[in-house]
């Protein structure tokens, strides 16, 4: 069975201070890894897709990266617009949806 | 774009009532996906659709879910009768064909049932 873990569940970032938000999966034959952020009252919003190791993406301040067993998004100098939970999923080989990680909640703190 | 347009975004309801979800997709866009999410289980798949027809109904909790999908550009999620523990947000995402799934979300119903 598909499973991804994100860690932290939450995170406090000072304004400024770079970090970095974790995804790993045990999958059947990554296909894809997707990223998303969710404010909240709203629904998840699509930030990137990553297909294979070594990947990267990159959308002003954030920027994430693959490797075979995990993902990072990396958040260079925060601002408290950034904060929001930001959720991964993956795609495995066979034709299903994507399995959704629990998020993690960062929040930026001017 | 008008993106994925969900309604009602609010819903308050009493323990055995019907609550009926509604949701238009992008257009163009031939999966739709509805999905509940709770702060103790995260963000649950319910069911999909491809070119309106159910592909995975597996996720539905029990009988009292169903959806249904009569055109490319509707969907409707049913729970009949409603308990408090369906209160939760559902989410309705459509995607693109090509097997990339790369999903955009509605904005939600948040249902309260008391």
């Amino acid at each position: 069975e598909d499973q991804v873990t994100q860690s932290p569940e939450a995170l406090r970032l000072q304004e400024g201070e770079s970090s970095s938000l974790n995804c790993s999966y045990t999958v059947s034959g990554l296909r894809g890894l997707f990223w998303y952020r969710q404010d909240p009252g709203k629904g998840p919003e699509f930030l990137f897709t990553l297909y294979s190791a070594g990947e990267e993406k990159e959308k002003e301040r954030l920027k994430a990266t693959l490797t075979k067993k995990e993902s990072f998004l990396h958040i260079t100098a925060p601002k408290p617009e950034d904060s929001a939970t930001y959720l991964c999923a993956v795609l495995n080989s066979g034709n299903t949806p994507p399995v959704f990680g629990k998020g993690t909640r960062l929040s930026v703190i001017a | 774009d008008a993106g994925v347009i969900q309604s009602p975004r609010h819903e308050v309801t009493e323990m055995g009532q019907e609550v009926t979800l509604r949701c238009k997709p992008i257009s163009g866009h031939d999966y739709l996906f509805w999905y509940r999410q709770t702060m103790m289980r995260g963000l649950e798949l319910l069911i999909y659709f491809n070119n309106n027809v159910p592909i995975d109904d597996s996720g539905m909790p029990e009988d009292r879910f169903s959806a249904k999908m009569p055109n490319a550009s509707f969907s409707t999620l049913k729970i009949q009768p409603s308990e408090p523990r369906d209160s939760a947000v559902y989410f309705c995402a459509s995607s693109a064909s090509g097997g990339k799934y790369e999903q955009y979300f509605g904005p939600g119903t948040r249902l309260t049932v008391t």
